[in-house]
């Protein structure tokens, strides 16, 4: 069955600095790969993923996450934060394999952008 | 409807009482998901629907939670005699059929005194 890794649960950064929230997965099939987003009292929302054909996909706000097949990665980057990016968020892996896979979350990184 | 709809979207309920919580997936969206989100944990799966069939519950984690999806549209997850572990956001999500993307509801927090 297939895992995943955030082991950072906080990360804290001053607003325009660059960030990095990791995330790491395991599988023994070919995977989905997806960062959904939280905000304080609302539900997740999909930030990005990665299904096939390029590694590096980006989202609408700035954010990138590259596939590293051979690490078993799909870190989270954004070269310049706001403190509207304060929120919690999650990477999810999938499976690829036909039929119904159900989407599995880690345990969440805590992005803290103060001024 | 534009997204998926979940209520109530609070529920505070004494240890014992039963709960019923809505989920009005995407309009034409076969698949639905049920996710349970402890305070500062991931979600994790509870079952999925695929129009009203209910083909995976290995994630309900007792005999006191039962999903149902009578016509294949709106979904209700109930919880018997709830009680204090029971406290919870409970996530509904859904999407097309074979679509890997899942499409978040805002949640239900149950409370549980």
């Amino acid at each position: 069955a297939q895992s995943v890794t955030q082991l950072d649960s906080q990360v804290p950064v001053f607003e325009e600095a660059p960030v990095e929230l990791r995330c790491n997965y395991s599988s023994s099939v070919s995977v989905y790969l997806f960062w959904y987003v939280q905000y304080p009292n609302q539900g997740l929302q999909l930030l990005l993923k990665y299904l096939s054909g390029s590694t590096l996909v980006e989202s609408i706000n700035g954010f990138e996450a590259e596939f590293n097949k051979s690490q078993t990665s799909f870190h989270l980057r954004k070269p310049s934060v706001h403190i509207s990016d304060t929120a919690e968020y999650f990477c999810a892996v999938r499976e690829t394999n036909t039929g119904f896979q159900k989407l599995v979350f880690g345990t969440g990184t805590r992005l803290l952008v103060s001024p | 409807g534009a997204g998926v709809s979940q209520s109530p979207r609070y529920k505070v309920a004494k240890r014992g009482q039963d709960v019923a919580l809505r989920c009005d997936p995407i309009s034409g969206h076969v698949s639905l998901f049920w996710y349970q989100q402890a305070l500062g944990q991931g979600p994790e799966f509870l079952t999925y629907f695929q129009n009203e069939a209910q083909l995976d519950k290995s994630g309900l984690p007792s005999d006191r939670f039962f999903a149902e999806r009578p016509e294949g549209s709106v979904s209700t997850l109930k919880i018997q005699r709830t009680q204090q572990e029971d406290s919870a956001v409970y996530l509904c999500a859904s999407s097309l059929v074979g679509q890997p993307s899942l499409f978040f509801g805002p949640g239900t927090r149950l409370t549980v005194l």
